[in-house]
């Protein structure tokens, strides 16, 4: 596609319950990355995935959060039982091979709130 | 102490003024720096990038980077009120994992 596509945008949940957050990258990019923005704060990393191996996933906040890629495009982001400090808007970004991070690009988001 | 500190403003300023945005760091290790703007829900996107030390140029926009002081800057000038976005500093060591600050919200009125 012509940009990181995620879905979906908004995601209303109640606490306890599990969420997919899902991400399509850029045609032939090999990196994703997950990124986590809450409300007034930075960009947080998650995870990094090359191709469908996530030689850091250093960034995961807890083993409530899991990440997977397959077939070096579609990425998903598991979130199980949230909890209301997992509100925030969940980035994904990618990149073509053999660049760095300055050319990164990333998708509009899916703003997970949790009640 | 947070790897990249940002003031997060806000900050306001009329329409042709110059601005400037700024970023502090602690590890001397990160050598690649990049500024992203980041409109209301919408995803950042790559504005300036800038390898090491030194200034870099494009249009209205320049960004400095200071290693000795820790310290890198964004001028924008004669600014628009379109330019009203959240703008992130970014660094970053290996060139693939990027530390960001907490981001600066701009609003130039007209």
């Amino acid at each position: 596609g012509a940009g990181v596509s995620q879905s979906p945008s908004n995601k209303v949940t109640e606490k306890g319950k599990d969420v997919e957050l899902r991400c399509d990258p850029i045609s032939g990019h090999t990196a994703l990355y997950w990124y986590r923005q809450r409300l007034g704060q930075g960009l947080e990393f998650l995870i990094y995935f090359q191709g469908n191996s996530a030689p850091d996933k250093s960034g995961l906040p807890s083993d409530r959060f899991s990440a997977e890629r397959t077939g070096e495009s579609v990425s998903t982001l598991t979130i199980q039982r949230t909890q209301q400090e997992d509100s925030a808007v969940y980035l994904c970004a990618s990149r073509p091979p053999g660049t760095g991070a300055n050319v990164l690009t990333f998708g509009a988001g899916s703003r997970l709130t949790v009640l | 102490q947070k790897e990249v500190e940002q003031d997060p403003g806000p900050l306001s300023v009329p329409e042709g003024a110059i601005v400037s945005l700024n970023c502090t760091y602690s590890n001397s290790a990160f050598q690649y720096f990049m500024w992203y703007r980041q409109y209301s829900r919408k995803g950042p996107e790559l504005l300036m990038y800038t390898y090491s030390s030194g200034n870099k140029e494009d249009g209205r926009f320049t960004a400095q980077v200071d290693k000795s002081s820790k310290y890198i800057s964004l001028f924008i000038r004669d600014s628009q009120p379109s330019d009203s976005a959240t703008y992130l500093c970014a660094m970053s060591e290996s060139g693939y994992a990027l530390n960001f600050g907490k981001g600066t919200s701009l609003l130039v009125t007209p």
